[in-house]
């Protein structure tokens, strides 16, 4: 079984500074990993992955993570953030098999809110 | 491609109604799964469909609910004597598994914007 935890439930960040949501996981078997956002009244978009490879990965919208695997850690990070960006963000992991259940494990989230 | 879409997006109903929601998936896409989100908390798995074959259903699902997937389009989720516990979000999620394509598009789950329940 896996587990998340996301440590900040809130983080409050002015305009076009920089930030970082924290993401920790436990499994006993090797996972990828996710990051979605959710903004008001909408689903989960996902901003990205890591599945293999380079431990830096890239997404949409500026947003960048990257994955250590001796920290057990997949940290977000955006090095400037616009009002836009207000919305939840949900870290999440599946185990690495090709064969059943693709189920995601998320964690609480954290909001994330933009002052101008 | 126009996305996952959920109906009714919205339903207040009384402690002990029964309610139905559907969730049409992206065509192509022969997996679909159904996650339930309380306030403050994240998604949590409730079951999945490859095609219309329920693989797996989570201990959150009591017998009081039941999912289907008839012809392996789109797919209900019924909750029967509805608690006031049951109140959430309801979120449908499809994916394309091929078995052995490897890395890619297997691996991302497209989310639908939820139904949310609230039992009065």
């Amino acid at each position: 079984a896996q587990s998340v935890t996301q440590l900040d439930s809130q983080v409050p960040v002015f305009e076009e500074a920089p930030v970082e949501l924290r993401c920790n996981y436990s499994s006993s078997v090797s996972v990828y990993l996710f990051w979605y956002v959710q903004y008001p009244n909408q689903g989960l978009q996902l901003l990205l992955k890591y599945l293999s490879g380079s431990t830096l990965v890239k997404g949409i919208n500026g947003f960048e993570a990257e994955f250590n695997k001796s920290q057990t850690s997949f940290h977000l990070r955006k090095p400037s953030v616009h009002i836009s960006d207000t919305a939840e963000y949900f870290c999440a992991v599946r185990e690495s098999s090709n064969f059943g259940n693709e189920k995601l494990t998320f964690g609480t989230g954290t909001r994330l809110t933009i002052i101008p | 491609d126009t996305g996952v879409s959920q109906n009714p997006r919205h339903k207040i109903t009384k402690r002990g109604q029964n309610v139905t929601f559907r969730c049409d998936p992206i065509s192509e896409h022969n997996r679909l799964y159904w996650y339930r989100q309380t306030l403050g908390q994240g998604p949590e798995f409730l079951t999945y469909f490859q095609n219309e074959a329920q693989l797996e259903k989570s201990r959150l699902l009591s017998d009081r609910f039941s999912a289907e997937r008839p012809k392996g389009s789109f797919s209900t989720l019924e909750i029967q004597r509805t608690e006031q516990g049951d109140s959430a979000m309801y979120l449908c999620a499809s994916s394309s598994y091929l078995p052995g394509q490897g890395f890619g598009l297997t691996y991302e789950q497209y989310f639908g914007p939820g139904t949310r329940l609230t039992v009065t």
